[in-house]
């Protein structure tokens, strides 16, 4: 199946800085991507829609200061998460979609703030 | 986000037996079902997915149902294995939703040797 892949897969920063989280699509091309975030023991909620070439599209109740989303090619999305804080401390899933419906997901993002 | 932030409740089984996991979906106009798993500290993995044209699929040791008329969907695993101890989240999604998928609450699937 198609691969996406997700970089880093641990981080842990310093509250207050900001962190960066790659999304890229190997081996095929992907004009939107997804990030959810995943906290212990529940479902994923989704964040935002990763549009290429244009603004993201945020769910809901997710800041989009907070939450920056960059999706500059057809393989790569990246979200920034900005003046982290403890509470932004989670697991950050990326996913993209073949040109058919299915959906492939990255490994994850392991964000620890201290 | 739309999904649930509810606790996972737990199916455990004996192994080799039939496990059968269920979901009910929010959405009427949704129209494409994913089941995934989930092993720890990773991302979702695709197991089988199912049309709304349709009510049945299976793939290898899985069998996905599906009930349009009380938004129910199950996922049935033959004779499972340990490496079937997992979490499995059932999504949705519809044509018209730009594709974006919404996961339902999951199950943590053990199974007893």
């Amino acid at each position: 199946g198609a691969v996406v892949s997700q970089h880093p897969s641990r981080v842990i920063c310093k509250s207050g800085t900001s962190v960066k989280i790659e999304c890229r699509s190997l081996d095929f091309q992907a004009t939107t991507m997804f990030w959810y975030r995943q906290f212990p023991k529940q479902s994923l909620m989704l964040m935002a829609t990763s549009n290429e070439g244009s603004k993201a599209t945020y769910e809901q109740g997710v800041e989009k200061d907070k939450f920056l989303i960059n999706h500059a090619s057809l393989t790569l999305s990246t979200l920034t998460v900005t003046s982290a804080h403890p509470e932004d401390s989670s697991f950050y899933i990326c996913s993209a979609r073949t040109g058919g419906n299915r959906a492939f997901f990255g490994q994850g993002t392991r964000l620890t703030v201290v | 986000g739309e999904s649930v932030g509810l606790h996972l409740p737990t199916l455990s089984v004996q192994e080799g037996d039939n496990s059968i996991i269920n979901c009910a979906y929010s959405n009427s106009a949704s129209d494409y079902f994913i089941w995934y798993k989930q092993e720890s500290g990773k991302g979702p993995q695709f197991i089988i997915d199912i049309r709304s044209n349709m009510d049945k699929r299976q793939g290898q040791r899985v069998t996905v149902l599906l009930n349009k008329t009380v938004k129910h969907l199950s996922l049935q695993i033959a004779a499972t294995q340990p490496g079937d101890s997992a979490v499995y989240f059932c999504a949705e999604t519809s044509s018209g939703n730009t594709g974006k998928l919404i996961f339902g609450q999951g199950t943590t699937l053990q199974v007893k040797p």
